[in-house]
């Protein structure tokens, strides 16, 4: 089955502290993963896309296919990222764009 | 540039009664469109998507359903709401290859 987890509910740090937000996925091809990001008051949306490998904000994110994972993470956390944080997966089959969610991390930066 | 639209922004039901939640997107066409309920603690669940008018498809059985009547308009509905469709219900499109989805702002749906 396709799923995907995000073990913590509530990731709770200091400014200027590492971040790392876990996401395990369950997928048996070659998925595309995703990492979402909902500021207060904002809209949901892409914060970064691992066939990009990129860095957005200051944030990473590493696929690890063997762990099955694609954890986001940040060396020096600002209070500007809290936010509601949701990993993504696309089953990259066919033309539909689904999305499998988690359910979410809020990432609490306190100053 | 393109847009998305929901309305309405809040609405408050009581049990048994009809629903009809609209998204419209402005600036592309032929967009996929998606259903989306998000729940705390539960994270966002994926409800019915659409490649084109009038094709639909449910992810999950439930007391809602969708309607695709435009190209660029998906509708949620239902005959008959019940206290657990309370929710946030989010709306998205995405193109056909990029598979980067873009989010409506929300209909905070309270049943009572």
């Amino acid at each position: 089955a396709q799923r995907v987890t995000q073990p913590e509910k509530l990731l709770s740090v200091f400014k200027g502290a590492p971040v790392e937000l876990k996401c395990n996925y369950s997928y048996s091809g070659s998925p595309e993963l995703f990492w979402y990001v909902q500021y207060s008051r904002q809209r949901l949306q892409l914060l970064l896309r691992h066939i990009s490998r990129e860095s957005i904000k200051g944030f990473t994110a590493d696929l690890n296919k063997g762990e099955t994972s694609f954890h986001l993470k940040k060396p020096f956390a600002q209070e500007e990222d809290s936010a509601m944080y949701y990993c993504a997966l696309s089953p990259g089959s066919g033309n539909t764009g689904k999305l499998i969610f988690g359910q979410g991390t809020t990432l609490q930066v306190k100053p | 540039s393109q847009t998305i639209h929901q309305w309405p922004a809040t609405l408050v039901q009581p049990v048994g009664s009809p629903l009809s939640l609209e998204c419209t997107v402005e600036g592309t066409s032929n967009p996929n469109l998606y259903w989306y309920r998000q729940a705390a603690g539960r994270g966002l669940q994926l409800l019915f998507y659409s490649v084109g008018i009038g094709q639909i498809s449910s992810e999950v059985p439930q007391n809602l359903s969708a309607s695709r009547p435009q190209d660029r308009q998906f509708i949620l509905s239902s005959k008959k709401l019940l206290l657990s469709d309370s929710g946030f219900y989010l709306c998205a499109w995405s193109g056909l290859v990029a598979f980067e989805q873009f989010f409506g702002p929300g209909t905070r749906l309270t049943v009572l």
